[in-house]
């Protein structure tokens, strides 16, 4: 069975202090790992899709990384608008109409 | 991106009502779509694949009778709870598929059985 799991649970952060958020998994396979933020009462936004170890990808102050057990999240100098919970997802090459399996998230405040 | 549509973002029900929740891919066409559910402070619990124009594949322990969801056209898919009651209540969240590993969210219905 596949399996995500993501730490911390949540993170407490300054404004302008870097940090990094664990995605550990167990997968069949997989065909790719996911990123998205979700804010309270709306939907996951996408952020990144990555596929095999040692990819990564950036977006202003987003940066994922993926190796063959766990992808990170680094967030570099975060602002106040970054706080959200992040989650993780993964699909597997041979999951059953291309489902994905998420993580529980981690809730991530920056305060000013 | 892709832009996906929930409607309505908010409903209200006595128990013992049904209730239908739209779901549409405004720019793009998908043959599947994904029905999940979210408790307060919690993941997304996967409840069914909806494909166009074949039957709903339901996870495990979610109930068909109870969530009965169409994909009559490759933009639209519903997820109608019937007879709720107030354990239904929750915030339901579908996506679509862009493309075979590409999922896009809606932005959700608060559903609030009384």
């Amino acid at each position: 069975e596949d399996q995500v799991t993501q730490s911390p649970e949540a993170l407490r952060l300054q404004e302008g202090e870097s940090s990094s958020l664990n995605c550990s998994y167990t997968v069949s396979g997989l065909r790719g790992l996911f990123w998205y933020r979700q804010d309270p009462g709306k939907g996951p936004e996408f952020l990144f899709t990555l596929y095999s170890a040692g990819e990564e990808k950036e977006k202003e102050r987003l940066k994922a990384t993926l190796t063959k057990k766990e992808s990170f999240l680094h967030i570099t100098a975060p602002k106040p608008e970054d706080s959200a919970t992040y989650l993780c997802a993964v699909q597997a090459s041979k999951a059953a109409g291309n489902k994905l399996t998420f993580g529980g998230g981690t809730r991530v405040l920056v305060k000013p | 991106g892709a832009v996906v549509s929930q409607h309505p973002s908010r409903v209200i029900c006595k128990s013992g009502t049904s209730v239908k929740i739209e779901c549409r891919s405004l720019d793009f066409q998908a043959t599947t779509m994904f029905w999940y559910r979210q408790f307060p402070k919690k993941s997304l619990m996967l409840m069914a694949t909806s494909n166009e124009g074949s039957k709903a594949t339901y996870e495990q322990g979610v109930e068909k009778d109870k969530f009965l969801i169409n994909h009559a056209s490759l933009t639209l898919s519903t997820l109608t709870v019937t007879s709720a009651h107030p354990e239904d209540s929750s915030f339901y969240i579908c996506s679509a598929m862009v493309s075979y590993n590409e999922q896009f969210f809606g932005p959700g219905t608060r559903l609030t059985v009384l």
